[in-house]
């Protein structure tokens, strides 16, 4: 069966350090990966979103960055941390062959920038 | 205007009551659409995906209304454990499934 493990679970980080968020899937090949972002009481927004290895789009323009170095691993980084993105950060997988629709999240990274 | 627009409640209902929540989108392409249920602090998982015909899942039923950029849930005999986040979800037409997320109905169930 297919799990996605996201880590860690809390961060607390000061202003301008730097950031990075890893998240692997086992037992798919090829998933369509998602980075979101929830604040405090809002909704969730796509932050950078992967179809393959080193294939990266950004959804909106920010300080974080996001890399896929191998096939079920996905990566949120940042070079100097803003107060501003602190949230919850939920990574999330697909089947990418359009065979099953539904999206499987980790269980979240709540960063606290201080 | 918002891509997904979602009543954000909260909505504070009795168990037993019968609660919907509404859903509407911007875009007239969107081919996919459901509704994900979100607990506190914790990450999203599928409650249902949502048919042009409109579906049921024992006490939920999902209605989508393409005309009118519309989507529903209903909650019957609504239980405790029912409270929890309520997440309107569209895909945009497209070669994946990128996940547009509403900022959620908040629903509590009291005895």
């Amino acid at each position: 069966s297919q799990t996605i493990h996201q880590w860690p679970a809390t961060l607390v980080q000061p202003v301008g350090s730097p950031l990075s968020l890893e998240c692997t899937v086992e037992g798919t090949s090829n998933p369509n990966l998602y980075w979101y972002r929830q604040a405090a009481g809002r909704g969730l927004q796509l932050l950078f979103y992967s179809v393959g290895i080193g294939q990266i789009s950004s959804e909106v323009p920010q300080n974080l960055s996001a890399s896929r170095p191998q096939d079920r691993q996905f990566i949120l980084s940042s070079k100097k941390l803003l107060l501003s993105d602190s949230g919850f950060y939920l990574c999330a997988w697909e089947d990418s062959t359009g065979k099953n629709t539904e999206a499987f999240f980790g269980q979240g990274t709540r960063l606290t920038v201080v | 205007r918002k891509e997904v627009e979602q009543d954000p409640g909260p909505f504070n209902v009795p168990e037993g009551a019968t609660v919907a929540f509404n859903c509407t989108y911007s875009n007239s392409a969107s081919q996919s659409f459901f509704w994900y249920r979100q607990d506190c602090r914790k990450e999203p998982k599928l409650l249902m995906s949502v048919y042009s015909s409109g579906n049921e899942d024992g006490r939920f039923t999902a209605q989508l209304n393409r005309a009118s950029q519309y989507i529903s849930l209903l909650i019957r005999d609504s239980k405790l454990s029912d409270s929890a986040t309520y997440l309107c979800v569209v895909t945009p037409s497209g070669g994946y499934n990128k996940l547009i997320f509403g900022a959620g109905t908040r629903l509590a169930v009291h005895p």
